[in-house]
């Protein structure tokens, strides 16, 4: 069974970066079947997918998002990582870590099948 | 930026009563389209990918439909556990969720 959790601080201050980790178990992220995503939801508020990365290192992010994020993936510890730089109040949310399963098409197209609980990240000073 | 609407935003039914949320695409996804359930407090649970193809060990009476523009997520005959928010997600540039629909106990 995967078993996604995400880790970092609560509360970040404002113009600082966010940075959380989800650690993966059950399933490897060096496998390339899977897209490994972050995902986020403001209180009372929808879903924003905020990027992924691929077993191949390679990264894709919202393009609203892009210029402040980046995600890794570290194979030796079967983790992935998400920083958020400059952020702000509007960057208050539960960020989720999912995996994303490819279907048929060039390019991938994934929707999630496992995610992590979420982790409740404050901006504040 | 392909944009998904979500209706009704809130639905109000009894336990046992068909219903159906529509969720349209603001360009063709083709069958590039997945629902979810989300309940407080818990991330949210795939249901259907592929606009109809339901996840394992996801009950049958919920079924998803659609191509193109328009889709629909119909719950046959809604049971206790089934009252939550659904969302739908398009995976055909990028990704991208709708606002969600709110289903209520009347």
């Amino acid at each position: 069974q995967v078993q996604l959790q995400e880790s970092g601080p609560g509360l970040v201050k404002p113009s600082q970066t966010l940075s959380l980790t989800c650690n993966v178990s059950g399933g490897s992220i060096s496998n390339d079947a899977y897209y490994w995503s972050w995902i986020r939801q403001p209180a009372g508020k929808g879903l924003e997918w905020i990027g992924r990365v691929h077993a191949s290192g390679s990264t894709k992010y919202n393009p609203s998002l892009k210029s402040r994020v980046t995600i890794s993936g570290d194979t030796s510890k079967n983790q992935f990582s998400l920083n958020l730089r400059s952020v702000t109040a509007a960057d208050t949310a539960v960020y989720y870590c999912a995996r994303g399963v490819s279907g048929e098409g060039v390019p991938p197209r994934y929707y999630f099948d496992y995610w992590g609980q979420g982790a409740l990240v404050t901006v504040s000073s | 930026d392909i944009q998904l609407t979500q209706s009704p935003s809130t639905l109000s039914a009894s336990v046992g009563d068909r219903v159906t949320i529509t969720c349209r695409a603001s360009q063709s996804i083709s069958t590039w389209l997945a629902w979810y359930q989300q309940k407080p407090g818990k991330a949210p649970n795939l249901l259907i990918y592929k606009a109809s193809s339901l996840e394992s060990g996801v009950p049958s009476r919920f079924s998803g439909s659609g191509s193109g523009t328009e889709f629909t997520l119909t719950v046959s005959s809604l049971q206790p556990d089934d009252f939550a928010t659904y969302y739908c997600q398009q995976y055909e540039n990028y990704n991208t969720f709708g606002q969600g629909t709110k289903l209520e106990i009347k």
